[in-house]
C-alpha cells in the first residue's frame, strides 16, 4: 500500500531560524509528493508538489522541499520561518484508486509552532 | 484553479438526525471528493462523487451512512445520516482539475464543515 509518514507530531522552531518539517513516503513506481497546509478553522492550501526532474521544489510562502529517492523522503523547509507559518503542514502521495482516479493520501500532519 | 465552497460551516445536531453538506465549485471538475477530519487529525478519503453515477466509497465507508450527490460538474452533496457522536468530525470537500497529464492535475479543498453531534 502507499502511503507517507510524518514521524513528528509537532516541531517548534524560533521566528528567524530556519525550519523542517519531516516526511518519508512508501509508494510502488513514481512518487507524486505534495505539501498542504492547513490554519485554524481553514481548509488545506497547496504549498508545493514533486512529479518530477528538480529535486528541490520551490512553492508558496518561501517553502521549498527536497525529493530524495535514496531516503525515500520530501522533506519541507524554509530558511527563515515566521510566527505566521503556524499552522498544520500535511505531506500526500497522491495515488491511484480502483476507481480510476487519482487522489491524494494523507500523512497524520505536523503542527507546526513558531515562537516569536 | 478553483475555488471551492461548503454550507453549512458548521452545525450541531442531535443523534439520530441527518445532514446535508454542500459543495460548490467555480468552475468544472473532473473529480470531486469527500474527506472526514477528525479533530487534530489527518484526512481520510470517505469517497469519489462521480458526476451522473454512483459514488465510489473507500473500505469503512458506505453509502446508506453516507450517501452522495453529483448532479452536475460543480455541485455535490455529502449526507451523514443517523449521526452518532462518532460522527463528529470536519468534513472537507474537494475537487481535481484536469489538464493535458494526470501530472498536471491539481486538487484544492473546501473550508469544511465542521459537525458536532450531541
Amino acid at each position: 500500500a502507499q502511503s507517507v509518514a510524518q514521524p513528528e507530531d509537532q516541531v517548534n522552531v524560533a521566528e528567524g531560524n530556519p525550519l523542517t518539517v519531516k516526511c518519508t513516503y512508501s509508494v510502488s513506481g513514481n512518487p507524486y509528493l505534495f505539501w498542504y497546509v492547513q490554519y485554524p478553522n481553514r481548509g488545506l492550501q497547496f504549498l508545493l508538489k514533486y512529479i518530477t526532474g528538480d529535486n528541490l521544489v520551490k512553492g508558496s510562502y518561501g517553502f521549498e522541499a527536497e525529493f530524495n529517492k535514496s531516503q525515500t523522503s520530501f522533506h519541507l523547509k524554509k530558511p527563515s520561518a515566521l510566527v505566521s507559518d503556524s499552522a498544520l503542514y500535511f505531506c500526500a502521495v497522491r495515488v491511484r484508486s480502483g476507481a480510476g482516479s487519482y487522489q491524494l493520501t494523507f500523512g497524520k500532519g505536523t503542527k507546526l509552532s513558531v515562537i516569536p | 484553479s478553483a475555488v471551492i465552497s461548503q454550507k453549512p460551516s458548521r452545525d450541531i445536531c442531535q443523534r439520530g438526525t441527518s445532514l446535508t453538506i454542500q459543495c460548490q465549485v467555480d468552475s468544472q471538475v473532473t473529480m470531486m471528493f469527500w474527506y472526514r477530519q477528525q479533530p487534530g487529525q489527518s484526512l481520510t478519503l470517505i469517497a469519489t462523487a462521480n458526476q451522473g453515477s454512483e459514488a465510489t466509497y473507500e473500505s469503512g465507508f458506505v453509502i446508506d451512512k453516507f450517501p452522495i450527490s453529483r448532479p452536475n460538474l460543480t455541485f455535490s452533496t455529502l449526507t451523514v445520516s443517523n449521526m452518532s457522536p462518532e460522527d463528529s468530525s470536519i468534513y472537507l470537500c474537494s475537487a481535481l482539475t484536469s489538464g493535458r497529464h494526470y501530472t498536471s492535475y491539481e486538487q484544492y479543498f473546501g473550508p469544511g464543515t465542521r459537525l458536532t453531534v450531541t
